[in-house]
């Protein structure tokens, strides 16, 4: 079935590094979106990506979507706290049910002080 | 108002209880949806309800029994649940079923089967 692979499962970096996480479906798919989930919280809509190559920044987030739109990653540039949380992709697969949107297994940040 | 509300936020129940969890939307989205997610989990999907009609069940099982009363109001209802239901269940809703729609999360309903 319809996989959609992220790593890596977890990241701790210092405050002022950069993170990358990266997402990789077995499948093509019509759009990315991408999640974050605070600890105890809910996941959040961020962004939705959907030409192929595309590149769309927010603040010191940028995001990618392949060419082949078959992967897609986050890079986040000068992490800062508040940028702590888990990290979810998810897609819908190009072929079979468009309304389900299959998740990543998330990426874990942490930021250390 | 763009928030999906869920109640209750806590809720423990016996194996013989019955209970139910609510959801609703006031952003006018036609579809709305059932994830359930396990610790250190991506959220999982159990149910999609599109303009108020069952559109997907991804075969969960019966104890689960998920109601659309109309098109602002989701609900679950729980009974004969297992320990291992445990978990945080969320409602999602957007604006249609289709691709290239943001799904709004509400904040979930932690869950404990005792």
């Amino acid at each position: 079935g319809q996989q959609v692979m992220q790593i890596p499962q977890y990241q701790h970096v210092q405050e002022g590094e950069d993170f990358t996480t990266y997402c990789n479906s077995s499948t093509t798919l019509s759009n990315i979106q991408w999640y974050k989930q605070r600890p105890g919280g809910h996941p959040v809509f961020l962004i939705q990506l959907v030409k192929s190559g595309e590149v769309k920044k927010q603040k010191r987030l940028t995001f990618q979507f392949g060419e082949a739109k078959k992967n897609s990653s986050l890079h986040i540039t000068a992490t800062q706290t508040t940028d702590v949380g888990t990290y979810f992709c998810a897609g819908h697969p190009t072929q079979g049910g468009s309304e389900k949107l299959v998740f990543g297994k998330g990426t874990k940040l942490t930021v250390n002080p | 108002d763009t928030e999906v509300t869920q109640t209750p936020k806590h809720l423990v129940m016996g194996m013989t209880n019955k209970k139910s969890l609510k959801c609703e939307q006031h952003m006018g989205h036609r579809a709305m949806y059932w994830y359930k997610q396990k610790a250190k989990k991506p959220p999982e999907l159990m149910f999609v309800y599109s303009y108020e009609k069952l559109s997907i069940n991804e075969s969960v099982p019966s104890r689960f029994s998920p109601e659309c009363p109309n098109s602002s109001l989701l609900n679950l209802h729980l009974h004969a649940l297992q320990p291992e239901d445990s978990a945080l269940y969320l409602c999602a809703s957007s604006q249609s079923k289709g691709r290239n729609t943001e799904a709004f999360f509400g904040q979930g309903t932690r869950l404990t089967v005792v």
